[in-house]
C-alpha cells in the first residue's frame, strides 16, 4: 500500500537556522498538508498545498514559514529562521481529493525537529 | 473556526471491557469526522470515519456514532485488547476549510 514518506526522521538544529523538511506524498493525490505536533500535545494544521498553491493556512503558519513544491513527488516545508518554539514533529499529509475533503487524509511518519 | 473538545483526556480499562471516547464539535458546517489511532513515536493511522449523512458506523470492534444536533460524535471500542493501547484523536473537517482540526487525544491504556 502506498504511504507518505517524510525526510530526515530527525533534525537537531541551532536557534535562527534555516531547515527543509522533505515529504513525498502518495503519487495520485492532489491535496498536501503539513501538520505539526508538539510533544504530547495534539496535531495542529499549519498549511495546505493544491494546484501548486497554499490554499489555507493557520496562524502558526507566520512568515518564518514556507512551502515548495520543487517538483513531481517532493513537497517541503521551510522554516527560515527556527526559534526554540519550533520544536516539534512535524507530519506531513496527503489525500486524493475527490469527495471534497471527506477523504481519507494519509500521514508521513513525521520528522522530529529539535531547535537548541 | 472549528473547536474540536475530546474526552476523557485518559482512560484505564481491563482486557475485555469497552472503552468510549467522545467528542463534541462547534462549526455545524462541520461534515466529515475521522478518528486517528497513534501508538508513541509513530504517524497518526486512521482507524474510522464517519460523514454527516448517516449517524452510526461500525468496522468489527470499533464504531462510531454521530449526533448532529448535538453536534458530539464518540468512539466506541468492543473486546479491548492490550495493542488497543494508544493515544486516540478525533477530528471534524469542517465544509470549505478542509484542514483537519484535532481534539486533544486520549490516551487508552488497556490492562491485561
Amino acid at each position: 500500500e502506498p504511504e507518505v514518506t517524510q525526510t530526515p526522521s530527525h533534525q537537531v538544529t541551532q536557534m535562527g537556522q534555516e531547515v527543509i523538511l522533505r515529504c513525498v506524498p502518495i503519487s495520485n493525490h492532489l491535496y498536501f498538508y503539513w501538520y505539526r505536533q508538539i510533544l504530547g500535545q495534539k496535531v495542529e494544521f499549519l498549511v495546505s498545498f493544491y494546484n501548486n498553491e497554499i490554499s489555507e493556512k493557520s496562524e502558526i503558519f507566520d512568515d518564518q514559514f514556507s512551502v515548495e513544491r520543487p517538483d513531481g513527488s517532493n513537497f517541503t516545508l521551510k522554516i527560515r529562521s527556527t526559534k526554540l518554539e519550533d520544536s516539534a514533529m512535524y507530519f506531513c499529509a496527503s489525500r486524493t481529493g475527490t469527495s471534497g475533503g471527506q477523504e481519507t487524509q494519509y500521514f508521513g511518519p513525521g520528522t522530529r525537529l529539535l531547535v537548541l | 473556526g472549528e473547536n474540536v473538545e475530546q474526552h476523557p483526556s485518559t482512560l484505564s480499562v481491563q482486557e475485555g471491557d469497552s472503552a468510549v471516547i467522545k467528542c463534541t464539535y462547534s462549526d455545524s458546517a462541520s461534515n466529515y469526522f475521522p478518528w486517528y489511532k497513534q501508538e508513541l513515536g509513530k504517524r497518526p493511522q486512521l482507524i474510522i470515519d464517519i460523514r454527516s449523512n448517516v449517524g452510526e458506523k461500525k468496522d468489527q470492534r470499533i464504531a462510531v456514532t454521530l449526533n448532529k444536533t448535538a453536534k458530539h460524535f464518540s468512539l466506541h471500542i468492543t473486546e479491548t485488547q492490550p495493542e488497543d493501547s494508544a493515544v486516540y484523536f478525533c477530528a471534524a473537517n469542517p465544509t470549505g476549510r478542509r484542514a483537519l482540526t484535532f481534539g486533544s487525544g486520549t490516551r487508552l491504556q488497556v490492562q491485561p
